[in-house]
């Protein structure tokens, strides 16, 4: 059983246009945390978000939690090349931390 | 502050050789974690060490894979008699193992394993 499903698990759009990605799941976490992990790399944290309904701005990314710490969305305003990776969720809860399998996401220039 | 570090960055073994990778974590952190990722695929966990103890080694496989974080030096993760299924990336990450706190994970760069 996934606990982290992240949606969709693959996107491909033009420059300049604006997405959002989705991780979602039936348990509460007490933090949700973004990564990005380019082809040949570690994973990169972007940002933690700890409390329900937080709203997190990093440059033309927003990140969101949810009210019930369940669910978390990532937008990016005027997508650009650079973007491009794999964008993963991880839940904390307890002493573990769960990922999704991630978003595959490719900006065309 | 250096971040965390893995060596080799690239190994290849023969089916039946074993496996030694290392990782060093971020100054300062006392909590370890390995995870393995197959191409295109996320992170799968597989085990969770603090100095000279295993926390969570549920996502290991019960034979040939081990891991240690000694008192000193670096954590290693062990695979022996290694076959082709072990070709992977295998990832380890950091925390300060905060009490209580938010546990940010921070990575190392990887290290490709592929078995001949």
């Amino acid at each position: 059983t996934q606990l982290l499903e992240q949606s969709p698990q693959f996107l491909s759009i033009q420059e300049g246009e604006n997405l959002t990605v989705y991780c979602n799941s039936s348990s509460v976490f007490s933090s949700l945390q973004w990564y990005r992990q380019e082809p040949g790399e570690g994973p990169v944290l972007l940002v933690t978000v700890v409390t329900g309904g937080e709203v997190k701005k990093l440059k033309r990314l927003t990140f969101q939690f949810g009210d019930a710490r369940k669910d978390s969305s990532l937008h990016i305003t005027a997508a650009q090349p650079g973007d491009t990776g794999l964008y993963l969720c991880a839940g904390a809860r307890d002493d573990k931390i769960i990922f999704g399998k991630g978003t595959r996401l490719h900006i065309l220039p | 502050n250096a971040g965390v570090m893995q060596n080799p960055r690239h190994l290849v073994r023969r089916r039946g050789q074993e496996a030694r990778l290392r990782c060093s974590p971020m100054k300062g952190h006392s909590h370890v974690y390995w995870y393995r990722q197959l191409p295109e695929e996320g992170l799968k966990f597989m085990v969770y060490l603090q100095k000279e103890n295993i926390i969570d080694e549920s996502g290991m496989p019960k034979e040939r894979f081990s891991a240690e974080f000694p008192k000193e030096g670096p954590s290693i993760l062990r695979i022996q008699q290694v076959v082709r299924g072990d070709s992977a990336a295998y990832f380890c990450a950091s925390s300060p193992g905060l009490a209580g706190g938010m546990n940010e994970q921070f990575f190392g760069p990887g290290t490709r394993l592929t078995v001949l």
